[in-house]
C-alpha cells in the first residue's frame, strides 16, 4: 500500500450521470494530483493541487470538476461524461517543498477504472 | 509534444537476464523518475536521479542520465517473473510549488519463467 487510496475501484456511469471520484492520502504531503490513463496513450496529467490551489489545469473539459477541500482529500466530480473518458483515473500526491527547491516522488493510489455507457 | 519516450515499447526476456530501457526527452529537468505499474493498477515510484547526477543504483535497479543526450536509461538486473509490468520514465517540470511530471508511455516489460 502506498498510503494513498481511492474510491470506488471500479465504476460503471451512463453519460447523463453525475458522479464523483474520491481520493485520500495519509502521507501528510502537500500536493495532489488527477492524471488520466487511457489505453496506447501515456498518462495524462489533468489537475495539480499545491496546498489546497490549484495550480494546474491542463486544459480538461469543464465536465472534469476537481474539488480539494484539505490536504488530504481531494475530489473528481463528473458529469455529462462520454465513453471516450472511460479510463484509468489515478490519484497520486507528493510532497513539495518549492523553496528548497527539492524534488520529491509521487505516490500513487490503485486508480479508478472508469467506464462510460 | 511528449516529453519522455521510452524505448523499446515492448521487451521480453528469460529470466535471469538483464533489461534495459531507454528514455529520452526533449527539454531540461529538474529531475528524472522512473516508475513501475502492474497491469490496471497505479504507479509506483522506483528511483529519481537529479539533473546533476549521472548514474543511481537502488538493489537490483540502476540508472543513468547522460542531460547532454537528453536521455536515461533503466537497467533491472537478474531479472525475475515479479518484475513482469509496464516501466515509465517521468520528467519534473518545475511549475510553481508542485511537480508536474510528464510521463514516457511506457515499456511493456515481460519476463518469462
Amino acid at each position: 500500500e502506498t498510503g494513498v487510496t481511492q474510491t470506488p475501484r471500479h465504476l460503471v456511469m451512463g453519460m447523463t450521470n453525475k458522479k464523483s471520484l474520491k481520493c485520500e492520502q495519509h502521507l501528510g504531503h502537500n500536493a495532489m494530483y488527477w492524471y488520466k490513463q487511457s489505453a496506447k496513450k501515456p498518462l495524462e496529467l489533468m489537475f495539480v493541487y499545491s496546498l489546497e490551489e490549484r495550480v494546474e489545469n491542463n486544459s480538461v473539459p469543464s465536465r472534469f470538476s476537481p474539488e480539494c477541500p484539505n490536504s488530504s482529500h481531494l475530489f473528481l466530480h463528473l458529469h455529462t461524461l462520454q465513453p471516450e473518458d472511460s479510463a484509468l483515473y489515478l490519484c497520486a500526491s507528493s510532497q513539495d517543498l518549492s523553496t528548497s527547491g527539492k524534488r520529491y516522488e509521487q505516490y500513487f493510489g490503485p486508480g479508478t477504472r472508469l467506464t462510460v455507457t | 509534444s511528449q516529453q519522455g519516450e521510452e524505448d523499446p515499447q515492448a521487451l521480453s526476456i528469460q529470466e535471469g537476464e538483464n533489461a534495459t530501457m531507454n528514455c529520452s526527452y526533449k527539454t531540461s529537468i529538474n529531475n528524472l523518475q522512473w516508475y513501475r505499474q502492474n497491469s490496471g493498477r497505479g504507479l509506483v515510484h522506483l528511483i529519481l536521479i537529479r539533473s546533476n547526477e549521472r548514474e543511481k543504483h537502488s538493489g537490483r535497479l540502476r540508472v543513468t542520465l547522460d542531460t547532454s543526450k537528453k536521455s536515461s536509461s533503466l537497467l533491472i538486473t537478474a531479472s525475475r517473473a515479479a518484475d513482469t509490468a509496464s516501466y515509465f520514465c517521468a520528467t519534473d517540470m518545475i511549475n510553481q510549488g508542485a511537480q508536474k511530471l510528464v510521463f514516457g508511455q511506457g515499456t511493456r516489460l515481460t519476463i518469462n519463467p
